[in-house]
This record gives structure tokens, C-alpha cells and sequence, in this order.
């Protein structure tokens, strides 16, 4: 069983949907559990994190984390084409001392 | 955020030349800084973190004699890739790690290098 699990997609929706990405992971040490967006030959970029389960709200983006089940999920509220990129779940934990990356959803957002 | 830069952006040299590779922090100090080599339509694929004033520590299958790592300041790491081949022609990205959270850390990514090997 992989460490982290993430349909690679790609999903493909409308504009102003709103839409779901989702990771499990099999690791209970890890702590921190981030979102990363990155656009085609770019660097990835730190979307949100959080370190407890429950929901965090940025913006139209909201990160929940449920860590009874180790299940994770960005929602991204009114939907833009500018949205489309490939969204990468990350976990940390004290015992690895470095990020470990779920394999990325590509996301594209049509008008 | 924090901004993470990264010399060139994009490289093309001739096979079995070095190519060196700069990433720099730009409003802070990392102590510890990673790179990532990313084929397309795939995950980040960590290669080797880099803390500062000391050798980098190497992930397995990965030669530290090909890929040299030198993180002279708080600021810079460089990479390079020695006698380069075609199959080293990728997308290296760095990333430099700030502000200690309880336990944890943010992470950024500068905006990557194209190599590509001829």
C-alpha cells in the first residue's frame, strides 16, 4: 500500500463549479498536511496547511482534514479557468523531516 | 509568501559538461533546502536536503558524485550536475524550508530549472 493515495485525474470541470480533491494516507505520524497548486512548468506553490482535522477556509479554497479516517480534501468554491493546474497533497512528520507528496490531481477548469 | 528564486530558468548544454543550478531565498533564511527532480506528468521526486555549513544527505539511488550539492549560506544552495547525460534532462526544482511551526515547518518551491542534455 502507497504512503499517500491521489487519483492523478485528470478532472475536468465548468467554470463556477466546485470542486473536490481528495488524498488518504496510511501514515497516523504525519502532522501537517498541505495543499500545493502548480501550473505547467512552474514551481509547485503552497496553497494552504493545517495541523489539525476540521476545516480551514482561505478564500474560495477550504482544506479539511479527517484524520480518523487520514483523508484530506481541498474543495475550490466558483471555479476559474485560471484554477486549472495540477494540485499536490503533502504531508510532514517529525520522524521523516521532509515533505511526502501524493502524485497530483491535473485539474482543468473550462469556460 | 516566501520567495524562493532559482538561475536559470532553463539550460541546455552538451553531454558530458557540468551545469551548475542556483536557488536562493529571498526574504529569509533557510536553514535547510531540498531538491526535487520532476519528470513530466509526475510527482516531485525528492533528490537530496541541504542544510546549511554541512553535506547534503543524499536519497537513495541518487549519486552524490553526479549531483553536487553546496548550500554555502543561508541563503543559497547550488546544484550541479556533473558530466551530464540525456537521461539528466528533467525539471530541477528547489525548496527552502522557513518559520518553525510546533513541530513543523512551511515549505517553498522556487520556480524550477529545464535541463536539457544534447
Amino acid at each position: 500500500q502507497k504512503e499517500v493515495e491521489q487519483d492523478p485525474g485528470p478532472l475536468s470541470v465548468p467554470e463556477g463549479a466546485i470542486v473536490s480533491l481528495n488524498c488518504t494516507y496510511s501514515n497516523s505520524a504525519f502532522q501537517y498536511f498541505m495543499w500545493y497548486r502548480q501550473y505547467s512548468r512552474k514551481g509547485p506553490e503552497l496553497l494552504m496547511y493545517t495541523y489539525s482535522s476540521g476545516n480551514k477556509e482561505d478564500g474560495r479554497f477550504t482544506a479539511q482534514v479527517d484524520k480518523s479516517s487520514k483523508y484530506i480534501s481541498l474543495f475550490i468554491r466558483d471555479s476559474q479557468p485560471s484554477d486549472s493546474a495540477t494540485y499536490l497533497c503533502a504531508f510532514f512528520s517529525g520522524g521523516y523531516n521532509k515533505l511526502i507528496f501524493g502524485a497530483g490531481t491535473r485539474l482543468a477548469v473550462h469556460p | 509568501g516566501a520567495v524562493v528564486s532559482q538561475h536559470p530558468s532553463w539550460v541546455i548544454c552538451k553531454s558530458g559538461t557540468s551545469v551548475k543550478i542556483e536557488c536562493r531565498s529571498l526574504d529569509f533564511q533557510a536553514t535547510t533546502m531540498f531538491w526535487y527532480r520532476q519528470f513530466p506528468k509526475q510527482s516531485l521526486m525528492l533528490m537530496a536536503t541541504s542544510n546549511e555549513g554541512s553535506k547534503a544527505t543524499y536519497e537513495q539511488g541518487v549519486e552524490k558524485d553526479k549531483f553536487l550539492i553546496n548550500h554555502a549560506s543561508l541563503t543559497l544552495s547550488t546544484l550541479t550536475v556533473t558530466s551530464a547525460h540525456p537521461e539528466d534532462s528533467s525539471f530541477y526544482i528547489c525548496s527552502a524550508r522557513t518559520k518553525l511551526l510546533p513541530g513543523g515547518y512551511e515549505q517553498y518551491f522556487g520556480p524550477g530549472t529545464r535541463l536539457t542534455v544534447t
